[in-house]
Protein backbone atom coordinates (compact mmCIF):
# COMPACT_ATOMS: atom_id res chain seq x y z
CA UNK A 1 0.00 0.00 0.00
CA UNK A 2 0.99 3.53 -0.99
CA UNK A 3 -0.89 5.13 1.37
CA UNK A 4 -1.71 8.84 0.54
CA UNK A 5 0.56 10.24 -2.36
CA UNK A 6 0.49 13.80 -3.33
CA UNK A 7 1.44 15.18 -6.52
CA UNK A 8 3.43 17.55 -7.48
CA UNK A 9 6.07 17.51 -4.05
CA UNK A 10 7.55 21.02 -4.94
CA UNK A 11 6.18 24.31 -7.25
CA UNK A 12 6.78 27.72 -7.90
CA UNK A 13 3.86 29.34 -9.38
CA UNK A 14 3.81 33.22 -10.64
CA UNK A 15 0.72 34.98 -9.35
CA UNK A 16 -2.13 34.72 -11.40
CA UNK A 17 -1.06 31.36 -12.05
CA UNK A 18 -3.28 28.39 -11.54
CA UNK A 19 -2.75 24.74 -10.69
CA UNK A 20 -4.08 21.58 -9.58
CA UNK A 21 -3.04 19.75 -6.45
CA UNK A 22 -3.22 15.59 -6.68
CA UNK A 23 -4.26 13.38 -3.79
CA UNK A 24 -4.32 9.54 -3.99
CA UNK A 25 -5.65 7.09 -1.46
CA UNK A 26 -5.23 3.55 -1.79
CA UNK A 27 -7.06 2.71 1.56
CA UNK A 28 -10.64 3.16 0.63
CA UNK A 29 -10.92 5.75 2.61
CA UNK A 30 -14.38 7.89 2.93
CA UNK A 31 -13.32 10.99 3.97
CA UNK A 32 -10.67 13.31 2.68
CA UNK A 33 -9.21 16.43 3.30
CA UNK A 34 -7.16 19.49 2.37
CA UNK A 35 -5.20 21.49 4.77
CA UNK A 36 -2.14 24.57 4.70
CA UNK A 37 0.33 24.25 7.28
CA UNK A 38 2.20 28.04 7.68
CA UNK A 39 4.20 28.51 10.51
CA UNK A 40 2.48 29.97 13.64
CA UNK A 41 -0.74 28.89 12.44
CA UNK A 42 -0.90 24.82 12.60
CA UNK A 43 -3.29 23.28 10.28
CA UNK A 44 -6.04 24.50 8.72
CA UNK A 45 -8.78 22.71 6.72
CA UNK A 46 -9.07 24.06 3.26
CA UNK A 47 -12.31 21.88 2.08
CA UNK A 48 -12.64 18.11 2.87
CA UNK A 49 -15.26 15.44 1.29
CA UNK A 50 -17.18 12.58 3.30
CA UNK A 51 -17.52 10.93 0.10
CA UNK A 52 -17.68 10.34 -3.91
CA UNK A 53 -19.30 13.25 -5.53
CA UNK A 54 -19.26 15.64 -1.81
CA UNK A 55 -17.09 18.42 -1.30
CA UNK A 56 -17.93 20.73 1.77
CA UNK A 57 -15.59 24.05 2.68
CA UNK A 58 -13.30 24.04 5.76
CA UNK A 59 -11.89 27.02 7.79
CA UNK A 60 -9.54 28.73 5.03
CA UNK A 61 -11.43 27.96 1.71
CA UNK A 62 -11.10 31.01 -0.33
CA UNK A 63 -9.42 31.22 -3.49
CA UNK A 64 -9.73 27.02 -4.00
CA UNK A 65 -11.57 24.86 -5.39
CA UNK A 66 -11.95 20.85 -5.22
CA UNK A 67 -13.41 18.10 -6.25
CA UNK A 68 -14.15 14.19 -5.84
CA UNK A 69 -14.57 12.06 -8.90
CA UNK A 70 -13.40 9.17 -7.66
CA UNK A 71 -13.42 7.80 -4.05
CA UNK A 72 -9.38 7.19 -4.44
CA UNK A 73 -8.51 10.95 -5.66
CA UNK A 74 -9.32 14.71 -4.20
CA UNK A 75 -8.10 17.38 -6.29
CA UNK A 76 -7.17 20.86 -4.65
CA UNK A 77 -7.29 23.98 -7.82
CA UNK A 78 -5.79 27.16 -7.52
CA UNK A 79 -7.75 29.03 -9.65
CA UNK A 80 -5.56 32.36 -9.49
CA UNK A 81 -2.40 32.10 -7.15
CA UNK A 82 -1.64 34.60 -4.80
CA UNK A 83 1.11 35.49 -2.65
CA UNK A 84 -0.75 34.42 0.44
CA UNK A 85 -1.37 30.87 -0.72
CA UNK A 86 2.34 30.04 -0.22
CA UNK A 87 2.21 26.95 1.73
CA UNK A 88 2.57 23.60 2.51
CA UNK A 89 -0.47 21.38 1.51
CA UNK A 90 -0.92 18.39 3.19
CA UNK A 91 -3.78 15.70 1.89
CA UNK A 92 -5.06 13.76 4.39
CA UNK A 93 -7.54 10.55 4.28
CA UNK A 94 -9.60 9.11 7.30
CA UNK A 95 -12.30 5.92 7.69
CA UNK A 96 -15.82 6.64 7.82
CA UNK A 97 -16.50 3.52 10.37
CA UNK A 98 -15.08 1.88 12.51
CA UNK A 99 -12.14 1.34 15.61
CA UNK A 100 -10.11 3.69 13.69
CA UNK A 101 -12.77 6.49 13.20
CA UNK A 102 -11.19 10.09 12.49
CA UNK A 103 -7.74 8.93 12.49
CA UNK A 104 -6.25 10.06 9.49
CA UNK A 105 -3.60 9.47 7.40
CA UNK A 106 -1.76 12.40 5.45
CA UNK A 107 0.78 12.29 2.41
CA UNK A 108 3.69 13.62 2.29
CA UNK A 109 2.91 17.31 1.78
CA UNK A 110 3.24 19.69 -1.55
CA UNK A 111 5.24 23.02 -0.73
CA UNK A 112 3.93 25.44 -3.51
CA UNK A 113 5.69 29.06 -3.41
CA UNK A 114 3.90 31.79 -5.41
CA UNK A 115 5.98 34.80 -6.17
CA UNK B 1 -10.20 32.38 22.31
CA UNK B 2 -8.76 29.46 20.20
CA UNK B 3 -10.44 25.91 19.70
CA UNK B 4 -7.28 23.77 20.58
CA UNK B 5 -4.43 25.46 22.18
CA UNK B 6 -0.54 23.83 22.76
CA UNK B 7 2.68 25.67 24.02
CA UNK B 8 4.37 25.86 21.29
CA UNK B 9 8.23 25.32 23.31
CA UNK B 10 10.48 24.41 22.55
CA UNK B 11 10.69 21.99 25.13
CA UNK B 12 14.45 21.34 25.44
CA UNK B 13 14.95 18.23 28.23
CA UNK B 14 18.10 16.07 28.54
CA UNK B 15 18.15 12.13 26.90
CA UNK B 16 16.34 9.79 29.62
CA UNK B 17 14.18 12.75 30.78
CA UNK B 18 10.39 12.32 31.31
CA UNK B 19 8.70 15.14 29.92
CA UNK B 20 5.00 16.35 29.58
CA UNK B 21 2.99 18.47 27.44
CA UNK B 22 -1.16 19.98 27.38
CA UNK B 23 -3.35 20.76 24.90
CA UNK B 24 -6.65 22.83 25.92
CA UNK B 25 -9.88 23.07 24.03
CA UNK B 26 -12.15 25.13 23.91
CA UNK B 27 -15.40 22.96 22.98
CA UNK B 28 -17.02 21.02 25.86
CA UNK B 29 -18.98 18.76 23.63
CA UNK B 30 -15.52 17.64 22.06
CA UNK B 31 -15.51 14.02 22.03
CA UNK B 32 -12.07 12.41 19.82
CA UNK B 33 -9.21 13.01 20.93
CA UNK B 34 -5.55 12.66 18.91
CA UNK B 35 -1.96 13.13 19.41
CA UNK B 36 0.50 13.33 16.06
CA UNK B 37 3.56 13.29 15.58
CA UNK B 38 5.53 15.61 12.95
CA UNK B 39 9.21 15.70 12.07
CA UNK B 40 11.04 18.55 10.55
CA UNK B 41 9.63 18.88 6.63
CA UNK B 42 7.45 15.60 7.00
CA UNK B 43 3.77 15.35 7.36
CA UNK B 44 1.79 14.59 10.74
CA UNK B 45 1.88 11.02 11.68
CA UNK B 46 -0.96 9.86 14.44
CA UNK B 47 0.55 8.69 17.25
CA UNK B 48 -1.80 7.83 19.25
CA UNK B 49 -5.74 8.40 20.48
CA UNK B 50 -6.68 9.48 23.78
CA UNK B 51 -9.56 7.64 25.34
CA UNK B 52 -11.26 8.87 28.27
CA UNK B 53 -9.61 6.35 31.01
CA UNK B 54 -6.16 7.24 29.58
CA UNK B 55 -3.80 5.09 27.74
CA UNK B 56 -0.29 4.06 27.45
CA UNK B 57 1.85 3.35 24.35
CA UNK B 58 5.36 1.90 25.48
CA UNK B 59 7.17 5.29 26.66
CA UNK B 60 4.10 7.25 26.09
CA UNK B 61 1.02 8.05 27.79
CA UNK B 62 -1.84 9.98 27.02
CA UNK B 63 -4.47 11.56 29.34
CA UNK B 64 -7.88 13.17 28.86
CA UNK B 65 -9.26 15.79 31.53
CA UNK B 66 -12.91 16.77 30.37
CA UNK B 67 -13.55 18.98 33.87
CA UNK B 68 -10.82 20.61 33.02
CA UNK B 69 -11.10 20.24 28.96
CA UNK B 70 -7.47 19.43 28.35
CA UNK B 71 -5.56 16.53 27.21
CA UNK B 72 -1.95 15.64 27.85
CA UNK B 73 0.84 13.85 26.07
CA UNK B 74 3.57 12.30 28.55
CA UNK B 75 6.87 10.91 27.17
CA UNK B 76 9.39 8.68 29.31
CA UNK B 77 12.97 7.74 29.10
CA UNK B 78 12.90 10.29 26.25
CA UNK B 79 15.58 9.58 23.15
CA UNK B 80 17.06 11.48 21.10
CA UNK B 81 14.93 10.14 18.53
CA UNK B 82 12.04 11.76 19.87
CA UNK B 83 12.97 15.27 19.06
CA UNK B 84 9.80 16.60 16.82
CA UNK B 85 6.46 18.46 16.88
CA UNK B 86 3.87 16.99 18.73
CA UNK B 87 0.25 18.08 17.71
CA UNK B 88 -3.08 17.64 19.18
CA UNK B 89 -5.86 16.85 17.28
CA UNK B 90 -9.66 17.37 18.84
CA UNK B 91 -12.86 16.80 17.01
CA UNK B 92 -16.30 18.19 18.07
CA UNK B 93 -19.41 16.35 18.76
CA UNK B 94 -20.89 16.95 15.44
CA UNK B 95 -19.27 17.11 11.92
CA UNK B 96 -16.21 15.17 10.43
CA UNK B 97 -13.50 17.02 11.08
CA UNK B 98 -10.96 17.71 13.23
CA UNK B 99 -9.15 21.10 15.07
CA UNK B 100 -5.67 20.56 15.11
CA UNK B 101 -2.99 22.64 17.59
CA UNK B 102 -0.08 24.03 16.72
CA UNK B 103 2.00 21.80 17.82
CA UNK B 104 4.43 21.59 20.81
CA UNK B 105 8.50 21.20 19.71
CA UNK B 106 10.59 18.75 21.88
CA UNK B 107 14.29 18.54 21.48
CA UNK B 108 16.01 15.94 23.26
CA UNK B 109 19.49 16.74 23.51
CA UNK B 110 22.58 14.20 24.46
Amino acid sequence: NAGVTQTPKFRVLKTGQSMTLLCAQDMNHEYMYWYRQDPGMGLRLIHYSVGEGTTAKGEVPDGYNVSRLKKQNFLLGLESAAPSQTSVYFCASSYKTGVNLYEQYFGPGTRLTVT
Amino acid sequence: RKEVEQDPGPFNVPEGATVAFNCTYSNSASQSFFWYRQDCRKEPKLLMSVYSSGNEDGRFTAQLNRASQYISLLIRDSKLSDSATYLCAVKKSSGDKLTFGTGTRLAVRP
